[in-house]
């Protein structure tokens, strides 16, 4: 089946690092992305796989793993605007997305 | 810098009315997609558009959803019997090319509430 896990909600003080993990498990494999979205806002593009590794952008990294079906997203130096969901999404060779639930990281002061 | 837009960013219609959500997509983009996301709930895949026809659907894009991108320029979504369940986020977003190089870019969503 198709399925794409991440935890609901992550709380971080500010400053801090906090990684956001996500298992994937659907047909099609051709990439896994990370979005940020503030409520009652569209997903913005944070980074994106395609071969095992890391890919470093500035305070935010992903890593991939496609033999093992994991990512994780990486958010360094946590600031207060970083409160919002991130969303693991896998993507085919038509580019249609499938998103997890979203993981609602809180930043504390 | 470029960007997908929507129109209306709020649309409010009784059950069983029929809605068209308008959406802009980049300019020289290509593939063009629809998503919705129910509040509090995950952004979910409706259809992928190519070549002035679909790609790929979901379960969700039944008889009761069309698209049509009518002019060259806007990229609808029918809904033609609204339900109080279509009641969504829905999101329009388009890509360059087909390869995962390509990002997909998304509009700002149009909010659907039927009453």
């Amino acid at each position: 089946g198709q399925n794409i896990d991440q935890p609901t909600e992550m709380t971080a003080t500010e400053g801090a690092i906090v990684q956001i993990n996500c298992t994937y498990q659907t047909s099609g494999f051709n990439g896994l992305f990370w979005y940020q979205q503030h409520a009652g806002e569209a997903p913005t593009f944070l980074s994106y796989n395609v071969l095992d590794g890391l890919e470093e952008k500035g305070r935010f990294s992903s890593f991939l793993s496609r033999s093992k079906g994991y990512s994780y997203l990486l958010l360094k130096e946590l600031q207060m605007k970083d409160s919002a969901s991130y969303l693991c999404a896998s993507t085919d060779s038509w580019g249609k997305f499938q998103f997890g639930a979203g993981t609602q990281v809180v930043v504390t002061p | 810098e470029p960007e997908v837009t929507q129109t209306p960013s709020h649309q409010v219609t009784q059950m069983g009315q029929e809605v068209i959500l308008r959406c802009v997509p980049i300019s020289n983009h290509l593939y063009f997609y629809w998503y919705r996301q129910i509040l509090g709930q995950k952004v979910e895949f409706l259809v992928s558009f190519y070549n002035n026809e679909i790609s790929e659907k979901s379960e969700i894009f039944d008889d009761q959803f069309s698209v049509e991108r009518p002019d060259g320029s806007n990229f609808t979504l029918k809904i033609r019997s609204t339900k109080l369940e279509d009641s969504a986020m829905y999101f329009c977003a388009s890509r360059r090319g087909q390869g995962v190089l390509y990002e997909q870019y998304f509009g700002p969503g149009t909010r659907l509430t039927v009453t």
